[in-house]
């Protein structure tokens, strides 16, 4: 069975600054994929970034980055120039190759983004 | 493109009801999915299909029934709608590559209340 932690349901940072959120999993497949999705008040589902397994250079998107870090099962995200409208919860989800994409999912972050 | 789309957006029934949630995708997605959304708790997968007739149990399915009679659609039932059911649906879409982990793309939600 997979699992998806994150250890953090609540966190705060200020306009500008730097936020890392935390998540480590468990799987036994060597080939997955590593999502983070992002969820505003609005309630919609946003894709933040995706990390490959097999890839070992962390991927980037703009302001979001991961630290991937295979071995200690940790895959952690970076918001820098944290924004106003970054305020959403934040899950962390794995997914196994093979034919039918199954996600699943941690129970979420909470980040706030102050003035 | 509308993306995925979720019809309601918001019910309130009473215990032992029935009703259907809909969804449906344009962007020609093989692969499809319901997940409930609890507080405290992360998405989990209900049920999912991997092409048009093809349904299978994710995680949680009891109490569900889903069909996929086409591929842009589909449908998640409540035969007999119990207050456990109370919770945010999302259904989500994908594409089919084999051994390919691709991003799943979520409608905005339904949320049901069940007295």
């Amino acid at each position: 069975a997979q699992t998806v932690t994150q250890s953090q349901p609540e966190m705060s940072v200020q306009e500008a600054e730097t936020v890392t959120l935390s998540c480590t999993y468990d799987t036994s497949e060597n080939n997955y994929y590593l999502f983070w999705y992002k969820q505003p008040p609005s309630r919609q589902m946003i894709l933040v970034i995706r990390q490959e397994a097999y890839k070992q250079q962390n991927a980037t998107e703009n302001r979001f980055s991961v630290n991937f870090q295979k071995a200690a099962k940790s895959f952690s995200l970076k918001i820098s120039d944290s924004q106003l409208g970054d305020t959403a919860m934040y899950f962390c989800a794995l997914g196994r190759t093979g034919t039918a994409s199954k996600l699943t999912f941690g129970t979420g972050t909470r980040l706030q983004v102050t003035l | 493109n509308a993306g995925v789309t979720q019809t309601p957006k918001f019910r309130v029934l009473k215990t032992g009801q029935s009703m259907t949630l809909l969804c449906a995708q344009d962007m020609n997605h093989e692969y499809m999915y319901w997940y409930r959304q609890d507080p405290g708790m992360g998405l989990r997968l209900i049920h999912y299909s991997v092409g048009e007739g093809t349904t299978a149990k994710g995680e949680v399915p009891d109490g569900y029934n889903v069909s996929r009679l086409k591929k842009q659609n589909f449908l998640l039932g409540l035969e007999s709608a119990a207050p456990s059911q109370t919770s945010v649906y999302f259904c989500a879409s994908s594409y089919s590559l084999a051994g390919i982990q691709e991003t799943q793309y979520f409608g905005p939600g339904t949320r049901l209340l069940v007295l």
